[in-house]
């Protein structure tokens, strides 16, 4: 099975200043048709999981362009370039190759 | 608009059953791949099983795999999860979810 290692697991960030969140996978997540199958999600507090990115970099419908993404074959990253008080929440990737596996989560505060 | 509305969730002793149901609306279930989630108390998301758009494809985590079993009704364009055998560690709150849009939930409880 494929494991998803998120890090950090807890995340203090400032308003205005940039944040960046971590995925790495234990094989790569490179399909042979070209796709890159990891997922980015966001939960904030007392709400359902939201989609934020999906295939690597691809920013969901109505998701800010200050949320970007890059994805290697084994390592992600979910970047903001300038944190807002409503991005307060826990991110999670997940990979979606083989079954579906999520990381950790990421826990964002103020 | 798409929605999603989970149902089915409450307490039941380990060893027992339940059936949840998603219903889908603002969309045809046949046309897409959808999953069931869960997120035991105050822990993270554990994927438990999806199926494809035709139900020629269908996955199970390890953790469920035997116990429960996904489905789907196109014509009624209901999600279902039958859930057997349940234990005191199926204890979470469980979502439907198309890749881009979640239902709000519905809890389980395994407790005698």
């Amino acid at each position: 099975d494929i494991v998803v290692t998120q890090s950090p697991l807890f995340l203090p960030v400032t308003p205005g200043e940039p944040a960046s969140i971590s995925c790495r996978a234990s094989q790569s997540l490179l399909h042979s048709n070209g796709y890159t199958y990891v997922d980015w999600y966001v939960q904030k507090p007392g709400q359902s999981p939201q989609l934020l990115i999906y295939l690597g970099f691809n920013r969901a419908s109505g998701v800010p362009d200050r949320f970007s993404a890059s994805a290697s074959g084994t390592d992600f990253t979910l970047k903001i370039s300038r944190v807002e008080a409503e991005d307060v929440g826990v991110y999670y990737c997940m990979q979606a190759l083989q079954k579906f596996t999520f990381g950790q989560g990421t826990k964002l505060e103020i | 608009q798409v929605q999603l509305v989970e149902s089915g969730g409450g307490l039941v002793k380990p060893g027992g059953s339940l059936r949840l149901s998603c219903a889908a609306s603002g969309f045809s279930l046949s046309d897409h791949f959808m999953s069931w989630v869960r997120q035991p108390p105050g822990k993270g998301l554990e994927w438990i099983a999806y199926i494809s758009s035709r139900a020629d494809v269908i996955k199970y985590a390890d953790s469920v795999e035997g116990r429960f079993t996904i489905s789907k009704d196109n014509a009624t364009n209901l999600l279902f999860l039958q859930m057997n055998s349940l234990r005191a560690e199926d204890t979470a709150v469980y979502f439907c979810r198309r890749r881009d849009h979640w239902g709000q939930g519905t809890l389980v409880t395994v407790s005698s």
